[in-house]
């Protein structure tokens, strides 16, 4: 069974730039999370979806990051414009609904420069 | 004060020996534990649950203390690939978000 995938691996773009991270839950799974990593921090919560609404986005930092999940299958996280603090670990992981064990895509490395 | 306490370590150790991890956590509200293992530049991988009562997983055994709200992970017979950080994680009752500690790293020597 193919687990969680996200695109690209490594981003590296210029402050004010766009930039739209990618990831595809486990098949099946309609619990889509996504989790960020900045250097020497803990990993923090970004936001949830079921299937295509978001239940839970308390973790988002502000109104330049846009998450979508339309159709409930892949999910997008858009950054605009990208800011200097905003580089780390983007990792995005799947459940199935009723189970609370999560599981990691690889993550995005952006770097903002 | 941080959701979730772990010692950043390292713990550096020799095969064989064991070795064991606490975490501490603030939320008295937090449902569901788990550790998870992260090698370096991966993803975090789930290790095992943590149930009320206890449980093991050939040489790993995880524990959870409700009434001080803590977790520990014992290593028994550790070996080189056991070498990664060990990420201690709860999550609060009436939601599915994770709060991860800040990882507890683990060298085991030859």
């Amino acid at each position: 069974e193919a687990g969680v995938t996200q695109f690209p691996s490594h981003s590296v773009i210029e402050k004010g730039q766009t930039v739209t991270l990618r990831c595809d839950p486990i098949s099946g799974h309609d619990n889509l999370y996504w989790y960020r990593r900045v250097m020497g921090k803990e990993i923090k919560f970004l936001l949830h979806f079921v299937k295509e609404s978001k239940q839970d986005e308390s973790g988002m930092p502000n109104n330049r990051f846009l998450a979508e999940r339309t159709g409930g299958t892949y999910s997008t996280l858009k950054v605009q414009p990208a800011e200097l603090e905003d580089s780390g670990v983007y990792f995005c992981a799947s459940s199935q609904v009723g189970l609370n064990e999560q599981f990691f895509g690889p993550g995005t490395r952006l770097t903002v420069l | 004060r941080k959701e979730v306490e772990q010692d950043p370590g390292p713990f550096n150790v020799p095969e064989g020996a064991t070795v064991a991890f606490n975490c501490t956590y603030s939320n008295s509200a937090s449902q569901s534990f788990f550790w998870y293992r992260q090698d370096c530049r991966k993803e975090p991988k789930l290790l095992m649950s943590v149930y009320s009562s206890g449980n093991e997983d050939g040489r790993f055994t995880a524990q959870l203390n409700r009434a001080s709200q803590y977790i520990s992970l014992l290593i028994r017979d550790s070996k080189l690939s056991d070498s990664a950080t060990y990420l201690c994680v709860v999550s609060i009752s009436g939601t599915y978000k994770y709060i991860f500690g800040t990882g507890t790293r683990l060298k085991v020597l030859a």
